[in-house]
Protein backbone atom coordinates (compact mmCIF):
# COMPACT_ATOMS: atom_id res chain seq x y z
CA UNK A 1 0.00 0.00 0.00
CA UNK A 2 1.04 3.63 -1.15
CA UNK A 3 2.58 5.86 1.94
CA UNK A 4 0.86 8.70 3.19
CA UNK A 5 1.44 11.89 5.12
CA UNK A 6 -1.30 13.87 6.91
CA UNK A 7 -0.37 16.63 9.56
CA UNK A 8 0.05 15.64 13.06
CA UNK A 9 -3.10 17.72 14.52
CA UNK A 10 -5.97 20.28 13.36
CA UNK A 11 -7.90 22.67 15.40
CA UNK A 12 -11.53 23.87 13.56
CA UNK A 13 -14.25 26.12 14.95
CA UNK A 14 -17.56 24.44 15.46
CA UNK A 15 -19.86 25.01 12.80
CA UNK A 16 -17.37 25.69 10.22
CA UNK A 17 -15.82 23.40 7.44
CA UNK A 18 -13.15 21.11 8.79
CA UNK A 19 -10.69 20.35 5.65
CA UNK A 20 -8.11 17.61 6.58
CA UNK A 21 -5.60 16.93 3.92
CA UNK A 22 -3.51 13.81 2.98
CA UNK A 23 -0.30 13.66 0.65
CA UNK A 24 -0.15 9.74 -1.34
CA UNK A 25 2.57 10.90 -4.34
CA UNK A 26 3.35 7.34 -4.58
CA UNK A 27 -0.28 6.20 -5.36
CA UNK A 28 -0.70 3.78 -8.12
CA UNK A 29 -3.62 3.43 -10.11
CA UNK A 30 -5.45 0.74 -8.56
CA UNK A 31 -5.35 2.34 -5.42
CA UNK A 32 -7.90 3.66 -3.85
CA UNK A 33 -8.24 6.61 -1.11
CA UNK A 34 -10.52 5.65 2.10
CA UNK A 35 -10.59 7.98 5.49
CA UNK A 36 -11.39 6.48 8.57
CA UNK A 37 -11.75 8.29 12.35
CA UNK A 38 -11.77 7.04 15.54
CA UNK A 39 -13.12 8.92 18.28
CA UNK A 40 -11.10 8.41 21.29
CA UNK A 41 -11.30 4.19 22.60
CA UNK A 42 -13.70 3.43 20.03
CA UNK A 43 -13.47 1.36 17.16
CA UNK A 44 -12.43 3.43 13.74
CA UNK A 45 -15.38 4.42 11.75
CA UNK A 46 -15.38 4.34 7.62
CA UNK A 47 -16.00 7.60 6.57
CA UNK A 48 -15.66 7.31 2.69
CA UNK A 49 -13.71 6.35 -0.26
CA UNK A 50 -12.58 7.41 -3.84
CA UNK A 51 -10.79 6.03 -7.07
CA UNK A 52 -10.00 9.48 -9.20
CA UNK A 53 -13.40 11.37 -8.79
CA UNK A 54 -14.63 13.61 -5.96
CA UNK A 55 -17.27 11.47 -3.34
CA UNK A 56 -19.78 12.96 -1.69
CA UNK A 57 -21.91 10.88 1.16
CA UNK A 58 -23.62 12.14 4.24
CA UNK A 59 -20.41 12.17 6.45
CA UNK A 60 -18.24 13.88 4.33
CA UNK A 61 -16.85 14.93 0.85
CA UNK A 62 -13.86 13.50 -0.72
CA UNK A 63 -11.65 15.85 -3.07
CA UNK A 64 -8.64 14.06 -4.93
CA UNK A 65 -6.15 15.96 -6.76
CA UNK A 66 -5.96 15.25 -11.06
CA UNK A 67 -2.90 13.75 -10.72
CA UNK A 68 -4.13 11.84 -7.43
CA UNK A 69 -0.93 12.90 -5.50
CA UNK A 70 -2.98 14.49 -3.03
CA UNK A 71 -6.34 14.44 -1.71
CA UNK A 72 -8.53 16.32 1.08
CA UNK A 73 -11.34 15.01 3.58
CA UNK A 74 -14.18 18.16 4.08
CA UNK A 75 -16.23 17.75 7.19
CA UNK A 76 -18.88 20.54 5.93
CA UNK A 77 -20.40 21.94 9.32
CA UNK A 78 -17.64 20.43 11.89
CA UNK A 79 -19.45 19.63 15.28
CA UNK A 80 -17.50 19.06 18.88
CA UNK A 81 -18.77 14.93 18.15
CA UNK A 82 -16.66 15.65 15.15
CA UNK A 83 -13.60 16.10 17.58
CA UNK A 84 -11.18 12.44 16.20
CA UNK A 85 -7.96 11.06 14.97
CA UNK A 86 -8.70 10.62 11.12
CA UNK A 87 -6.76 8.59 9.12
CA UNK A 88 -5.97 8.64 5.30
CA UNK A 89 -5.51 5.18 3.83
CA UNK A 90 -4.29 4.44 0.23
CA UNK A 91 -5.06 0.44 -0.78
CA UNK A 92 -6.02 -1.35 -3.56
CA UNK A 93 -9.47 -3.02 -4.22
CA UNK A 94 -10.99 -4.97 -1.15
CA UNK A 95 -11.65 -7.81 -3.14
CA UNK A 96 -7.88 -8.47 -3.26
CA UNK A 97 -7.94 -8.51 0.84
CA UNK A 98 -9.21 -5.87 3.80
CA UNK A 99 -5.61 -5.42 5.00
CA UNK A 100 -5.85 -1.44 6.38
CA UNK A 101 -2.26 0.06 7.15
CA UNK A 102 -3.00 2.47 9.47
CA UNK A 103 -0.65 5.77 10.37
CA UNK A 104 0.16 8.09 12.46
CA UNK A 105 -3.13 9.79 11.72
CA UNK A 106 -4.50 13.91 12.72
CA UNK A 107 -5.88 14.42 15.65
CA UNK A 108 -8.82 17.36 14.88
CA UNK A 109 -9.97 19.31 17.41
CA UNK A 110 -13.27 21.01 17.30
CA UNK A 111 -13.45 24.34 19.05
CA UNK A 112 -16.93 25.07 20.54
CA UNK B 1 -28.76 -3.89 11.02
CA UNK B 2 -27.07 -4.75 13.96
CA UNK B 3 -23.14 -3.32 14.09
CA UNK B 4 -20.43 -5.62 14.43
CA UNK B 5 -19.96 -6.92 18.10
CA UNK B 6 -17.50 -8.20 20.34
CA UNK B 7 -17.01 -10.06 23.53
CA UNK B 8 -16.29 -9.89 26.23
CA UNK B 9 -15.59 -6.00 26.33
CA UNK B 10 -13.06 -6.28 29.06
CA UNK B 11 -10.44 -8.74 30.12
CA UNK B 12 -8.00 -9.29 32.51
CA UNK B 13 -5.24 -12.31 32.36
CA UNK B 14 -2.02 -12.72 33.70
CA UNK B 15 1.34 -13.92 31.91
CA UNK B 16 1.58 -17.16 30.86
CA UNK B 17 -2.37 -17.49 30.38
CA UNK B 18 -4.23 -17.58 27.11
CA UNK B 19 -7.65 -16.05 25.66
CA UNK B 20 -10.06 -16.18 23.31
CA UNK B 21 -11.71 -13.37 21.95
CA UNK B 22 -14.91 -13.60 19.61
CA UNK B 23 -16.45 -11.32 17.34
CA UNK B 24 -19.59 -11.47 15.32
CA UNK B 25 -19.79 -9.42 12.25
CA UNK B 26 -22.56 -8.02 10.15
CA UNK B 27 -24.65 -9.77 9.00
CA UNK B 28 -24.05 -10.87 5.48
CA UNK B 29 -20.57 -9.67 5.77
CA UNK B 30 -18.16 -12.44 5.23
CA UNK B 31 -15.19 -10.88 5.95
CA UNK B 32 -13.14 -10.38 9.03
CA UNK B 33 -10.27 -8.54 10.10
CA UNK B 34 -9.05 -8.31 13.45
CA UNK B 35 -6.01 -5.40 14.77
CA UNK B 36 -4.34 -4.98 17.74
CA UNK B 37 -3.87 -1.14 18.72
CA UNK B 38 -1.49 -0.37 21.70
CA UNK B 39 -0.15 3.31 22.39
CA UNK B 40 3.28 2.54 21.24
CA UNK B 41 2.77 0.80 17.99
CA UNK B 42 -0.80 2.40 17.09
CA UNK B 43 -3.12 0.36 15.23
CA UNK B 44 -1.62 -2.90 13.10
CA UNK B 45 -3.32 -5.32 11.35
CA UNK B 46 -3.47 -8.97 12.37
CA UNK B 47 -4.96 -10.87 9.84
CA UNK B 48 -7.89 -11.61 7.96
CA UNK B 49 -10.72 -14.76 7.41
CA UNK B 50 -13.07 -14.47 4.36
CA UNK B 51 -15.36 -17.00 3.85
CA UNK B 52 -13.45 -19.32 6.74
CA UNK B 53 -10.01 -19.15 5.27
CA UNK B 54 -7.28 -17.28 6.36
CA UNK B 55 -6.60 -14.87 3.65
CA UNK B 56 -4.32 -11.80 4.67
CA UNK B 57 -1.96 -11.89 7.46
CA UNK B 58 -0.03 -9.75 9.63
CA UNK B 59 3.62 -9.41 11.29
CA UNK B 60 2.77 -11.21 14.08
CA UNK B 61 4.05 -14.13 15.75
CA UNK B 62 2.27 -17.80 15.82
CA UNK B 63 0.88 -16.84 19.56
CA UNK B 64 -1.69 -15.14 17.68
CA UNK B 65 -4.25 -17.18 15.70
CA UNK B 66 -7.54 -17.00 15.03
CA UNK B 67 -10.33 -18.86 12.91
CA UNK B 68 -13.62 -18.07 11.40
CA UNK B 69 -17.04 -20.17 11.48
CA UNK B 70 -19.17 -20.82 8.55
CA UNK B 71 -21.61 -18.38 9.54
CA UNK B 72 -18.95 -15.86 9.48
CA UNK B 73 -18.26 -15.76 13.28
CA UNK B 74 -14.50 -15.12 14.11
CA UNK B 75 -12.61 -15.72 17.10
CA UNK B 76 -9.09 -14.61 17.67
CA UNK B 77 -6.42 -16.36 20.02
CA UNK B 78 -3.31 -15.06 22.05
CA UNK B 79 -1.36 -18.19 23.55
CA UNK B 80 1.67 -17.60 26.46
CA UNK B 81 0.24 -14.19 27.14
CA UNK B 82 2.89 -11.81 27.72
CA UNK B 83 3.05 -8.05 28.97
CA UNK B 84 3.67 -6.72 25.70
CA UNK B 85 0.00 -8.39 24.52
CA UNK B 86 -1.90 -5.48 26.92
CA UNK B 87 -4.17 -3.62 24.09
CA UNK B 88 -7.51 -2.93 22.44
CA UNK B 89 -8.17 -5.51 20.32
CA UNK B 90 -10.40 -4.71 17.37
CA UNK B 91 -12.58 -6.48 14.99
CA UNK B 92 -13.38 -5.22 11.50
CA UNK B 93 -16.13 -6.63 8.93
CA UNK B 94 -16.67 -6.02 5.06
CA UNK B 95 -18.71 -7.83 2.43
CA UNK B 96 -15.03 -8.83 0.97
CA UNK B 97 -16.19 -9.02 -2.75
CA UNK B 98 -16.51 -4.88 -2.85
CA UNK B 99 -15.15 -1.68 -2.02
CA UNK B 100 -17.57 -0.40 0.83
CA UNK B 101 -14.82 -0.08 3.56
CA UNK B 102 -14.88 -2.13 6.99
CA UNK B 103 -16.97 -2.15 10.07
CA UNK B 104 -15.37 -2.03 13.16
CA UNK B 105 -16.79 -3.42 16.77
CA UNK B 106 -15.92 -1.56 19.80
CA UNK B 107 -13.14 -3.77 20.56
CA UNK B 108 -12.07 -5.42 23.81
CA UNK B 109 -9.65 -4.55 25.96
CA UNK B 110 -6.75 -6.83 27.43
CA UNK B 111 -4.87 -6.31 30.24
CA UNK B 112 -2.57 -8.86 31.24
CA UNK B 113 -0.52 -8.56 35.24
Amino acid sequence: DAKTTQPTSMDCAEGRAANLPCNHSTISGNEYVYWYRQIHSQGPQYIIHGLKNNETNEMASLIITEDRKSSTLILPHATLRDTAVYYCIVRIRETSGSRLTFGEGTQLTVNP
Amino acid sequence: KAGVTQTPRYLIKTRGQQVTLSCSPISGHRSVSWYQQTPGQGLQFLFEYFSETQRNKGNFPGRFSGRQFSNSRSEMNVSTLELGDSALYLCASSPGTSDVGQFFGPGTRLTVL
